[in-house]
């Protein structure tokens, strides 16, 4: 059973860094695609990015270019997702999930709990 | 870019109802579309991919059609565990994805 299990709550002040991990276990990390996924208070889902840990290749949402850095450790198992200067409407719950190919056909599988980043002076 | 567009964005029903959410898009995705249930405080649930293909271990109450720039997700009895907000998701402009806004489905 795959299980992804994010790092805890952070409060960040405005203009600097976060840094998120998800940690995997069963199943093979390094067959793994991993998405990152947020969700401001009270709003829907957000798309950011994603890792390709055995390739190490990362793509990203057009919105967070340039601002966000998604790496892969394989010798942990655990994916990281750094977002920078950091404003008020980066507050939200940052999660990390699976992303599973059947024959051609993509979706998130398995989810982390969530992680609470909010940013504020 | 492709857009999502669900309808309605809320709505209110009783159990044993027979419950209709669409999500459109703005150009043709194939049968790339998933759907996702959420209940307050926890994470996305995976319910059906492939537009149509149920994940393992979803009631088969839930079901999904359509193709190309309409979907519809469907509930045939609603449950009071189905009281929850659902999202679509377009997989068709890989290495990209995008999310509808979500329906929030409330008890009448």
């Amino acid at each position: 059973q795959v299980q992804l299990v994010q790092s805890g709550a952070e409060v960040k002040k405005p203009g600097s860094s976060v840094k998120v991990s998800c940690k995997a276990s069963g199943g093979t990390f390094s067959s793994y695609t991993i998405s990152w996924v947020r969700q401001a208070p009270g709003q829907g889902l957000e798309w950011m990015g994603r890792i390709i840990p055995i390739l190490g290749i990362a793509n990203y949402a057009q919105k967070f270019q340039g601002r966000v850095t998604i790496t892969a450790d394989k010798s942990t198992s655990t994916a990281y997702m750094e977002l920078s200067s950091l404003r008020s409407e980066d507050t939200a719950v940052y999660y990390c999930a699976r992303e599973v190919d059947s024959s051609g056909y993509y979706s998130l599988d398995y989810w982390g709990q969530g992680t609470l980043v909010t940013v504020s002076s | 870019d492709i857009q999502l567009t669900q309808s309605p964005s809320f709505l209110s029903a009783s159990v044993g109802d027979r419950v209709t959410i669409t999500c459109r898009a703005s150009q043709g995705i194939s049968s790339y579309l998933a759907w996702y249930q959420q209940k307050p405080g926890k994470a996305p649930k995976l319910l059906i991919y492939a537009a149509s293909t149920l994940q393992s271990g979803v009631p088969s109450r839930f079901s999904g059609s359509g193709s190309g720039t309409e979907f519809t997700l469907t509930i045939s009895s609603l449950q009071p565990e189905d009281f929850a907000t659902y999202y679509c998701q377009q997989l068709n402009s890989y290495p990209l994805f995008t999310f509808g806004p979500g329906t929030k489905v409330d008890i009448k």
